[in-house]
């Protein structure tokens, strides 16, 4: 069965320190994964997304890595910022098109 | 830029009912996909489209069915409410021809809150 892990659930880290959230897959036959943010009750904004053929992705203070050997990927987010409090979740697309998610990572940057 | 668009944002049904949710995709994109989120929960997928036929199917309940129409729009259709069918039901687009699965990157409209009391 091809499933997602977030681990941890939940994150609490000081403003300015850099953010490291986990996100492993079962099943190394990935073609893409994507990083989503959510606020509460709203919508999911697509962050980044990394090509199975890429080892990592780039956007602003966000970088995202990806390993399909280990089945790891991981979102760097650099000098968090309270608005950088949200849940985060990761999405892999494996052989069909549908995604299948992880459970997110709630963060929590404090000022 | 253009996104993908939802109505109703917040739909408030009784058990029993019937409720259609609408999709409309952002401009050029040939899938749309559904996705259900309950409470606390991720994101589960229910079903998709491509050029307005039925390409994959998830753990969509019969009570349910949905379709896509010739201007790419998309309908949920949510027959017989239950309590646990409340939830927040995403609809998202894609372009595949933009470079097959690999590239294939989906985005998501705001969501619809369903709330079945």
């Amino acid at each position: 069965k091809q499933e997602v892990t977030q681990i941890p659930a939940a994150l609490s880290v000081p403003e300015g320190e850099n953010l490291v959230l986990n996100c492993s897959f079962t099943d190394s036959a990935i073609y893409n994964l994507q990083w989503f943010r959510q606020d509460p009750g709203k919508g999911l904004t697509s962050l980044l997304l990394i090509q199975s053929s890429q080892r990592e992705q780039t956007s602003g203070r966000l970088n995202a890595s990806l390993d399909k050997s280990s089945g790891r990927s991981t979102l760097y987010i650099a000098a968090s910022q309270p608005g950088d409090s949200a849940t985060y979740l990761c999405a892999a697309l494996f052989s069909d098109y549908k995604l299948s998610f992880g459970a997110g990572t709630t963060v929590t940057v404090r000022a | 830029a253009a996104g993908v668009i939802q109505s109703p944002r917040h739909l408030i049904k009784e058990k029993r009912e019937t409720a259609t949710l609408k999709c409309y995709p952002i401009p050029r994109h040939d899938t749309v996909y559904w996705y259900q989120q309950g409470p606390g929960q991720d994101p589960q997928f229910l079903i998709s489209f491509y050029e307005k036929m039925q390409s994959d199917k998830g753990s969509i309940p019969d009570r349910f069915s949905a379709q896509q129409f010739s201007d790419y729009h998309s309908e949920l259709n949510m027959s017989s409410l239950e309590l646990g069918d409340s939830a927040l039901y995403f609809c998202a687009s894609s372009s595949r021809l933009a470079g097959g699965l690999e590239r294939n990157e989906q985005f998501f409209g705001p969501g619809t809150r369903l709330t079945v009391l």
